[in-house]
């Protein structure tokens, strides 16, 4: 089973809109990580938010919040008030202890697209 | 700025030749991760190395590549014997322990001839 899943390849928004972005997890480690990072066409990996699984509150960082539904096994990132410079390539991440380090698992992607 | 650095950016080779990749922690990390990213997917984990030592090598493919993590130095991937389907981006991460938060270097684009 894939352990995340972007079931979105690519999304549009109009500039200053919010944009929801999807991803499940599947797990069954009570404690792990769930990241998001946002890969421009220059390729470097930029970190956006971090959730953790006993984390009460979601996650925000400026405009990104992460919703986190833990029975749903969802962590949808949301941008509020999007900027052309936020079209990019968006990936969900976990992390998860295994016996002697954590792992990393990504999903496949969105790619998002802000129009003017 | 003391980041993850890897070099080079992009490296370009032919088939059957062989390509070194290399990746030099944030100062004071010891812990180093190594992914790689074939066209239009996620990254995928390959290989885990502590100083002089490979701890979790599980995506690792079993033949033509291997890491290392040397006492002095960078860590090295290297993929012998080049094919046109090890072309990808390569990226490094490093961490102060194993349970710590893994910061990503900029990545290495090889493409295969």
């Amino acid at each position: 089973a894939q352990k995340i899943t972007q079931t979105q390849p690519g999304m549009f928004v109009q500039e200053k809109e919010a944009v929801t972005l999807d991803c499940t997890y599947d797990t069954s480690d009570p404690s792990y990580g769930l990241f998001w990072y946002k890969q421009p066409s220059s390729g470097e990996m930029i970190f956006l938010i971090y959730q953790g699984s006993y984390d009460q509150q979601n996650a925000t960082e400026g405009r990104y919040s992460l919703n986190f539904q833990k029975a749903r096994k969802s962590a949808n990132l949301v941008i509020s008030a999007s900027q052309l410079g936020d079209s990019a390539m968006y990936f969900c991440a976990m992390r998860e202890p295994r016996y002697n380090f954590n792992k990393f698992y990504f999903g496949s992607g969105t790619k998002l697209n802000v129009k003017p | 700025n003391a980041g993850v650095m890897q070099n080079p950016r992009h490296l370009v080779r032919r088939r059957g030749q062989e390509a070194r990749l290399r990746c030099s922690p944030v100062k004071g990390h010891s812990h180093v991760y190594w992914y790689r990213q074939l066209p239009e997917e996620g990254l995928k984990f390959m290989v885990y190395l502590q100083k002089e030592n490979i701890i979790d090598e599980s995506g690792m493919p079993k033949e033509r590549f291997s890491a290392e993590f040397p006492k002095e130095g960078p860590s090295i991937l290297r993929i012998q014997q080049v094919v046109r389907g090890d072309s990808a981006a390569y990226f490094c991460a490093s961490s102060l322990s194993s349970y710590n938060e893994q910061f990503f270097g900029p990545g290495t684009r090889l493409t295969v001839l």
